[in-house]
């Protein structure tokens, strides 16, 4: 059962355009929604993270934007970049609930000059 | 201030072979997660411990593979007469809180 649902599955994007990453979840008992940045050969990097008491968390050119009655969140790269090229996956997790992190199945970024 | 530490970094067995991927987590953190990542695939979970107990293996399969959290020394996932369908990226992460952050992973190749 994929409880966290990722789209797109690739995308491509100019330099200085805007990349938009969407999750679905479906588990309501997840109260913690972070996203990971992944360079081929490398370990997942934190980006950024939000909780649903807010609907919007900004980091830099990142942005989360929160849904919880539609139970969605999404990631936002502003003025995107070709060093933003990379793997993006969301997860969730049950604070309390020992913390595993669901994944979605990622989306591959290409952002072309 | 070093990161999570993995390794080796690459291993590569034969079928029938065990293999021990071993993973130190950052200073002061006291929980470790083991995920498994298949190629074109996202992360999965497999195993939360903290030290010397394991927390959550609802992600483990059920035979061949084990983890441990040492008092002293580095997590270690085994996994005993491994198979082809074991090859993968194996990660591990450690946390104090919510947030956690990953190791360089161990990709395993299983000939």
């Amino acid at each position: 059962q994929q409880q966290v649902k990722q789209s797109p599955q690739s995308l491509i994007v100019q330099k200085g355009g805007i990349s938009i990453i969407n999750c679905a979840y479906e588990n309501t008992a997840f109260d913690y929604f972070p996203w990971y940045q992944q360079f081929p050969g490398k370990g997942p990097a934190l980006l950024i993270a939000i909780r649903p008491d807010v609907s919007e968390k900004k980091e830099g050119r990142f942005t989360i934007s929160f849904n919880k009655s539609a139970k969605q969140f999404s990631l936002h790269i502003m003025d995107s970049q070709p060093g933003d090229s990379a793997t993006y996956f969301c997860a969730a997790s049950v604070t309390g609930g020992g913390n595993k992190l669901t994944f979605g199945t990622g989306t591959q970024l290409k952002v072309e000059l | 201030n070093a990161g999570v530490m993995q390794n080796p970094r690459h291993l590569v067995r034969r079928r029938g072979q065990e293999a021990r991927l071993r993973c130190s987590p950052m200073k002061g953190h006291s929980h470790v997660y083991w995920y498994r990542q298949l190629p074109e695939e996202g992360l999965k979970f497999m195993v939360y411990l903290q030290k010397e107990n394991i927390i959550d293996e609802s992600g483990m399969p059920k035979e061949r593979f084990s983890a441990e959290f040492p008092k002293e020394g580095p997590s270690i996932l085994r996994i005993q007469q491994v198979v082809r369908g074991d090859s993968a990226a194996y990660f591990c992460a450690s946390s104090q809180e919510s947030r956690q952050y990953f190791g360089p992973g161990t990709r395993l190749t299983v000939l």
